[in-house]
């Protein structure tokens, strides 16, 4: 298994602002990914990030609003920019197994946009 | 378009007998489907896993049950257990474990 610290593990900020969420993960991983939980909402995948390239993001993701970084094969950050009210949410980054057959998350960060 | 879909928000159950919780997918390319139990403030957490050259794939009490031909799964948990109580979603992808499309999640409670 993976384990996955996500710092902060909660906020709260200014509407305007910007925020950054890292994500550690205790062993090397070609992948991570990036959901988003809005309230009462399921769990939706805004990126993947890769080593050595560019995120790639789902469908109503856009890298102004998300950049994301992957400077090595443990770690990826996570900039929600320019955030609203709507931003409020759950962010949690994600990781499979070598075997793929699992998904490991790490505890979230709570956003709240004031 | 909600390409996975958990349509009871929410269930109850008396602690010691089975709980059934349904999910149903529109996406026919899906091809492996995972379960996770999410407590608050912390991470989905994985529970079991079926591929689609499965219907049926048992863990301890955890049972996930696969119907192709419905384009639906369910999770069976026997006997429940006051632990068990937390949010149920299922998931879906075509990629393994990598890129899952995930239902609205089930509240399970499970009472003494």
């Amino acid at each position: 298994s993976a384990v996955i610290s996500q710092k902060p593990s909660r906020d709260i900020c200014q509407r305007g602002t910007s925020l950054t969420i890292q994500c550690q993960v205790d062993s090397q991983v070609t992948m991570m990914f990036w959901y988003r939980q809005q309230p009462g909402q399921s769990l939706t995948l805004i990126a993947t990030a890769n080593q050595g390239s560019e995120a790639t993001y789902e469908s109503g993701f856009v890298i102004d609003k998300f950049p994301i970084s992957r400077p090595n094969l443990t770690f990826s950050t996570l900039t929600v920019s320019n955030m609203s009210p709507e931003d409020s949410s759950i962010y949690l980054c994600s990781v499979a197994n070598r075997g793929n057959t699992e998904a490991f998350f790490g505890q979230g960060t709570r956003l709240t946009v004031v | 378009d909600q390409q996975v879909k958990q349509n009871s928000p929410s269930l109850s159950v008396q602690e010691g007998r089975i709980s059934i919780l349904n999910c149903d997918y529109t996406n026919s390319m899906f091809d492996y489907f995972l379960w996770y139990k999410k407590y608050p403030a912390e991470g989905p957490t994985f529970l079991i896993s079926i591929s689609s050259i499965k219907d049926k794939n048992e863990d301890g009490r955890f049972t996930v049950f696969l119907n192709k031909s419905a384009k639906h799964l369910s999770l069976h948990i026997v006997p429940s257990q006051p632990g068990d109580s937390a949010v149920y979603f299922c998931a879906a992808s075509n990629q393994g474990a990598q890129k899952l499309v995930f239902g609205q999640g089930t509240r399970l409670t499970i009472n003494p």
